[in-house]
């Protein structure tokens, strides 16, 4: 099982906003990462720290965090944002990392 | 252009050995850590370990430990994941990622490798 908990599938109104979370207790400590991944397609990094974009990623992409809980916003949600989303981080323990169980965005 | 080019796609038989590639060109390969995912098919990303290129320092995942070895090669900036004995459960995509300044963030990811493990 995995220390970071996402919800499993998010739905989106085109050009709406939606927030995708990731929990765990390591995230009271850690920064998470967010990645991207399309069907057939290696992931993306799209946010990492406390809120940076590398190169080449959108605006409408923002990361938070408050607690045990991070999270990735979408503001004005495109057709090409629909895909699976990763968060990652620290465990627990600090010296490992974990994946969550990543979340399947669909934009409606 | 900073990339990670694993090797190809694998099929082997349960108990085989197997080691697989990843060398990394476009940045300074020693300065970066390497890790590496697996991706079950249909499943979700598993971190498996990672190593620091510039004194082979390496973690790994307590649900890898022992069943894996992380290497790296700095003379060639390559990076390897292999198993002595694989088992049919072994079968997935193998990405190898490089760590950004960000410990835990990778920013640069492997086209993948694909194993299968079948009788």
């Amino acid at each position: 099982s995995s220390e970071l908990t996402q919800d499993p599938a998010v739905s989106v109104a085109l050009g709406q906003t939606v927030r995708i979370t990731c929990q765990g207790d390591s995230l009271r400590s850690y920064y998470a990462s967010w990645y991207q991944q399309k069907p057939g397609q290696a992931p993306v990094l799209v946010i990492y720290g406390k809120n940076n974009r590398p190169s080449g990623i959108p605006d409408r992409f923002s990361g938070s965090s408050s607690g045990n809980t991070a999270s990735l916003t979408i503001t004005g949600a495109q057709a090409e944002d629909e895909a699976d989303y990763y968060c990652n981080s620290r465990d627990s323990s600090g010296d490992h990392l974990v994946f969550g169980g990543g979340t399947k965005l669909t934009v409606l | 252009e900073v990339q990670l080019v694993q090797s190809g796609a694998e099929v082997k038989k349960p108990g085989e050995s197997l080691k697989i590639s990843c060398e990394g060109s476009g940045y300074s390969f020693t300065s970066y850590w390497i890790g590496w995912v697996r991706q079950m098919p249909g499943k979700g990303l598993e971190w498996m370990g990672i190593i620091y290129p510039g004194d082979s320092d390496t973690r790994y995942s307590p649900s890898f430990q022992g069943q894996v070895t992380i290497s790296a090669d700095k003379s060639i900036s390559t990076a390897y994941l292999q198993w002595s004995s694989l088992k049919a459960s072994d079968t997935a995509i193998y990405y190898c990622v490089k760590g950004s300044t960000d410990w835990g963030a990778f920013d640069i990811w492997g086209q993948g490798t694909m194993v299968t493990v079948s009788s």
